[in-house]
């Protein structure tokens, strides 16, 4: 059974600020995918990124920035100089062989000017 | 075009009314998804179709009828729902065949039963 948690339930930071969303995944698969999905308040759910588990590689999109550990277990979510505009709830999700999406419980995230 | 679409976008209807919800895309995507989102909870499976035919239903009550008439539409046929039916219905659609793929998903449809 492969499980996702995402601890931090609502996050609360002041604009320009850096701001770390965690997600610590469970499976005993050997191949896997992980993926960070934003939802705004208008309810669409954007996908953000996918990483395998054979790419231990950190990427960074602009502002964003992850980082997967396999040590860990954890595929973290860095947003640098936040703005409101990423005010959303963030889901990390896993994914295994041909199964479907597991997502984590999600983290809303609050950025005020 | 890389949108899967939902029509309508709000919908209020009575206990012993009949509608559905549709989703759309071009993407040519095979496997397509209906999920339910409670307020402040993660999207619940209820619905997979691959090759336009139902792979997946997660025990969803028989008031919840899915369909799939082609490669490119999903429908939700809604009668009699209860309160509790609530939510955001998001549709999705995916590649087959990998597994690294994401899903594309729709911006919902936020249903009301009164």
């Amino acid at each position: 059974a492969q499980k996702v948690t995402q601890a931090q339930t609502e996050i609360s930071v002041v604009e320009k600020e850096d701001v770390t969303l965690d997600c610590v995944y469970e499976t005993r698969d050997t191949t896997y995918y992980l993926f960070w999905y934003k939802q705004p308040p208008s309810g669409e759910l954007v996908f953000l990124i996918r990483r395998n588990s054979f790419d231990e590689q950190n990427e960074i999109s602009g502002r964003y920035s992850w980082n997967f550990q396999k040590s860990t277990s954890s595929f973290n979510f860095t947003i640098t100089a936040s703005q409101v505009v990423d005010s959303a709830v963030y889901f990390c999700a896993l994914r295994l062989g041909y199964s479907t999406l597991t997502f984590g419980k999600g983290t809303m995230l609050l950025v005020s000017p | 075009d890389t949108e899967v679409t939902q029509t309508p976008k709000h919908l209020v209807m009575g206990m012993t009314n009949k509608k559905s919800l549709k989703c759309e895309q071009h993407m040519g995507h095979r496997a397509m998804y209906w999920y339910k989102q409670k307020a402040k909870k993660p999207p619940e499976l209820m619905f997979v179709y691959s090759y336009e035919k139902l792979s997946i239903n997660e025990s969803v009550p028989s008031r919840f009828s899915p369909e799939c008439p082609n490669s490119s539409l999903l429908n939700l046929h809604l009668h009699a729902l209860q309160p509790e039916d609530s939510a955001l219905y998001l549709c999705a659609s995916s590649q087959t065949g990998g597994t690294n793929y994401g899903y594309t998903f729709g911006s919902g449809t936020r249903l009301t039963v009164v």
